[in-house]
């Protein structure tokens, strides 16, 4: 069936450190993927997305990665920093005929220690 | 930039009281979403809409109805709310082309 999974619910790195969140989804039709950051207390916000046809996308301090082959996406964070902490989504757009529905994973939370 | 707003950050109601939850959007976003954010089960699509008084269910639509009058504006309507609607509401729009979404702050949204 359907399902964007997280494969770690929690990360902790130092601040400075590279992070790498990654994410698995099983449905090969889907076209579109994003990356969410929320912070506590706060609703999700949009990082970064990736269509299928690319294999990688730069932001900044963020980069996603996508292997079709294997159905894994993971984020980048680079020289991560205190306000980096929070909880990542991944999310997979189904194809839609209208509203572009997303199927969400369950997140992971980032912490950085200082 | 985008702003979504929703009508309460906290809201306490009692077993069989009818809730209104409202969102605002004031980008001018077709498409409109409601969704309940519980530990451990990550976000769940209750309604959504892609047009004025169009609305179609999500994966949890049970409990839950919608109203979209205007196209700014998607209200979340719990009939008669039980224990087990204690939850955090998120509303969130993306216009047509861009499945981004854009989210509001959340309800947080206790039944006793």
């Amino acid at each position: 069936g359907e399902s964007v999974g997280l494969h770690l619910p929690t990360l902790s790195v130092q601040e400075g450190d590279n992070s790498i969140i990654n994410c698995a989804y099983s449905n090969s039709a889907s076209d579109y993927f994003i990356w969410y950051k929320q912070e506590s207390g706060k609703g999700p916000q949009f990082i970064i997305d990736i269509r299928s046809n690319m294999d990688k996308r730069q932001g900044q301090r963020v980069t996603v990665l996508l292997n079709k082959t294997v159905k894994h996406l993971s984020l980048q964070i680079a020289a991560t920093q205190p306000g980096d902490s929070a909880v990542y989504f991944c999310a997979e757009n189904i194809e839609d005929h209208n509203a572009g529905k997303s199927t969400f994973g369950d997140g992971t939370t980032l912490t950085v220690k200082p | 930039d985008v702003k979504v707003t929703q009508s309460s950050r906290y809201l306490v109601k009692r077993t069989g009281e009818k809730v209104f939850l409202e969102c605002v959007q004031d980008m001018d976003h077709e498409n409109m979403f409601w969704y309940r954010q519980d530990p451990g089960l990550g976000l769940r699509l209750i309604y959504f809409s892609y047009d004025v008084k169009m609305k179609e269910k999500g994966d949890i639509p049970e409990g839950y109805s919608v109203s979209r009058e205007k196209k700014e504006r998607f209200s979340l309507i719990l009939e008669s709310a039980s224990t087990n609607q204690t939850s955090m509401y998120l509303c969130a729009s993306s216009p047509p082309g861009r499945r981004a979404q854009y989210f509001g702050p959340g309800t947080r949204l206790l039944v006793l």
